[in-house]
């Protein structure tokens, strides 16, 4: 399973959009990017995923680079609730393994 | 729907003492796993299974039993706990389907501690 990078923390401002990075430099061609988040300690929480083509669905886009070596997480307009770290995964193979990260501990200031 | 549930939610073990963390999946998913997580930290993966008699060892296995005799139930069995156990256990499961094509669910967590 290929590695991936986040920055440890970031903040974002209420009602702004929050843009979390991800670099995987040595994803193979049928691997997926993941996000997952941890609210609090709360069980992670999947919220969305991709192969090649950007994604978007009720609460987030991915947008994944052409060469698929880094991903960007947009949380359009982030909210006091999105606080939470931030873990993006790179899934593949017949284990279904997901191996997590030290993720982004994302700070949504009022 | 019920999901993935964990039960106990909080558990207080001597050392050397053995239980078992009980995980139960409604949703008919063939892949189930285990994790802990230690203060700061990221979680990492104990052992998982991709179906009924089968499993396999992840990152930490060591001082972790475990079996699936049924799709629904994925129990995590201590032998001998120790203080380095001490940590918050999640369960996960996903669905069928393409393997890497699929979102896992996660339990509440169960937090332990061995004293």
């Amino acid at each position: 399973d290929a590695k991936t990078t986040q920055p440890p923390s970031m903040d974002c401002a209420e009602g702004r959009a929050a843009n979390l990075p991800c670099n995987h430099s040595t994803i193979s061609g049928n691997e997926y990017v993941y996000w997952y988040r941890q609210i609090h300690s709360q069980g992670p929480q999947y919220i969305i995923h991709g192969l090649k083509n950007n994604e978007t669905n009720e609460m987030a886009s991915l947008i994944i680079t052409e060469d698929r070596k880094s991903s960007t997480l947009i949380l359009p307009h982030a909210t006091l609730r999105d606080t939470a770290v931030y873990y993006c995964i790179v899934r593949g193979g017949a284990t279904n393994k997901l191996i997590f990260g030290t993720g982004t501990l994302l700070a949504v200031q009022p | 729907n019920a999901g993935v549930t964990q039960t106990p939610k909080f558990q207080v073990l001597k050392t050397g003492q053995s239980m078992t963390l009980q995980c139960a999946q409604d949703m008919n998913h063939e892949y189930m796993s285990w994790y802990r997580q230690d203060p700061g930290m990221g979680l990492r993966l104990i052992h998982y299974s991709v179906g009924a008699g089968i499993t396999d060892q992840g990152e930490v296995p060591n001082g972790y039993n475990v079996s699936r005799s049924t799709t629904e139930d994925f129990p995590l069995r201590l032998l001998s706990a120790a203080p380095s156990q001490t940590s918050v256990y999640f369960c996960a499961s996903s669905r069928p389907g393409a393997i890497s094509n699929t979102e896992a669910f996660f339990g509440q967590g169960t937090r332990l501690t061995v004293v």
